[in-house]
């Protein structure tokens, strides 16, 4: 059972434009929600985090938004850059250590 | 600060024997995670060592193992290879604090890609 879903594997995006990748999650004890970016043949990179007691986290380019409601999560990339291009992932933990991931989504920035 | 280092990166192995791979987290950081990457499932969380004890394990049969050195380096074990267990080895570090809103900001190594013929 697939407690944090990323249910696009895939997304364009014209280099300069908004990127939105979108996270849902089933888990109601999942209290902070992070998201990493992976380049092939390297770890995932942290890049931005929030808190179940936020509703919105910004870092430079980069946005998360939390609706605790919806159990969504959305990650915006403002303007998105041909570097950007990377595989995301979501994940979530409950409390401790141990992180949910989602499957992952392919964002492509096209110059 | 140097980063997380994994060893060896890759490796090539046959159904039935044993590997263990090796974690040093980064300078100052005490815990250490081990995750399963694979296509079709995706990462997966395997266990946590926090000064030396497991303090979280994940959903993994007993032939995967771990542990931690008082240095706060890990090792991660693995008997009786099976083909399923190609993947990408990955291990993660953190500070492991209580108070800071990124406490559970975790620092991946580059993964030790694992081939069971």
């Amino acid at each position: 059972d697939q407690q944090v879903k990323q249910n696009s594997p895939s997304l364009s995006v014209q280099e300069g434009r908004i990127s939105i990748l979108n996270c849902d999650y089933t888990n109601s004890m999942f209290d902070y929600f992070l998201w990493y970016k992976k380049y092939p043949a390297e770890g995932p990179t942290f890049l931005i985090s929030i808190s179940s007691i936020k509703d919105k986290n910004e870092d430079g380019r980069f946005t998360v938004f939390l609706n605790k409601s919806a159990k969504h999560l959305s990650l915006h990339i403002v303007p998105s850059q041909p570097g950007d291009s990377a595989v995301y992932f979501c994940a979530a933990s409950a409390r401790s250590y141990q992180l949910t991931f989602g499957k992952g989504t392919k964002l492509s920035v096209i110059p | 600060k140097a980063g997380v280092t994994q060893t060896p990166r890759y490796l090539i192995k046959t159904r039935g024997q044993q590997v263990t791979l090796s974690c040093s987290p980064i300078s100052g950081h005490r815990s250490v995670s081990w995750y399963q990457q694979t296509p079709g499932q995706g990462l997966q969380f395997l266990f946590e060592y926090f000064s030396e004890t497991q303090r979280n394990k994940g959903n993994f049969p007993g032939r995967f193992s771990g542990r931690q050195f008082s240095n706060s380096r890990s090792e991660m074990n693995v008997s009786t290879l099976e083909l399923g267990d190609s993947a990408l080895y990955l291990c993660a570090s953190s500070l492991r604090g209580t108070s800071s809103e990124r406490h559970n900001e975790q620092f991946f190594g580059p993964g030790t890609r694992l081939t069971v013929l």
